[in-house]
């Protein structure tokens, strides 16, 4: 069954700490996307990348850095510099190209950070 | 102003009942425009995928697009307690160089 994991489902951090959530698609998908989503805000997007060893930051960058070192594989970090962590972050995956693929969703993470 | 909007409800209906759903955006350069639902604690799953104006169906949806108008919708008919959730629209222009997703609209459909 071809789809994205994200794990944990759940994360509980203390403030100050650096904590990283994983995200693993085998859809053979190229670009690979890190999305956060607040209550009434929608989907807002941290960074995506296009081919592996290459990532772009999105709207909302600081405070937060990836690495692709592997298709399959586009793991987010958040760092004590992110004023507000607190969230639910959303994976996603799509065919590249002409970047006119539909994204496909992971089941996300929420994180808590106290 | 934001780039896209759409209304975050909630939008209350009994089953049964019809239900329209709508975006607007002001940048012309969007040209592929989706939907995607999203249940409680769970990520979005696509819907509909439409790039030119007009309608699209499939089963009980169908998307509209009026890119004179700036404006997108997704009706669900004979609508169902199970499509209660949350809808977002999603627009991107070509290449990777806008991608946006509207609030999300939250719905839900009692029995």
């Amino acid at each position: 069954d071809g789809g994205i994991t994200q794990s944990p489902k759940y994360l509980f951090r203390k403030e100050g700490q650096n904590v990283t959530l994983s995200c693993e698609q085998n859809l053979n998908h190229d670009a690979m996307y890190w999305y956060r989503q607040d209550p009434g805000q929608g989907l807002r997007l941290i960074y995506y990348s296009q081919i592996v060893n290459d990532f772009q930051k999105g709207d909302i960058a600081e405070g937060y850095s990836v690495s692709r070192e592997k298709k399959e594989s586009f793991p987010l970090t958040v760092t004590s510099a992110q004023k507000n962590p607190t969230a639910f972050y959303l994976c996603a995956s799509s065919a590249a190209g002409t970047g006119s693929s539909p994204l496909h969703f992971g089941n996300g993470t929420r994180l808590t950070v106290t | 102003q934001k780039e896209v909007e759409q209304d975050p409800g909630p939008l209350s209906v009994p089953e049964g009942a019809i239900v329209s759903l709508n975006c607007t955006y002001s940048n012309s350069a969007f040209q592929y425009f989706m939907w995607y639902r999203q249940y409680s604690r769970k990520g979005p799953e696509l819907l509909m995928y439409t790039y030119s104006s007009g309608n699209k169906e499939d089963g009980r949806f169908t998307a509209q697009v009026d890119k004179s108008s700036k404006y997108i919708s997704l009706f669900i008919r004979d609508s169902q307690p199970s499509d209660s959730a949350t809808y977002l629209c999603f627009m991107f222009s070509g290449g990777y160089n806008k991608l946006i997703f509207g609030a999300g609209t939250r719905l839900a459909v009692h029995p």
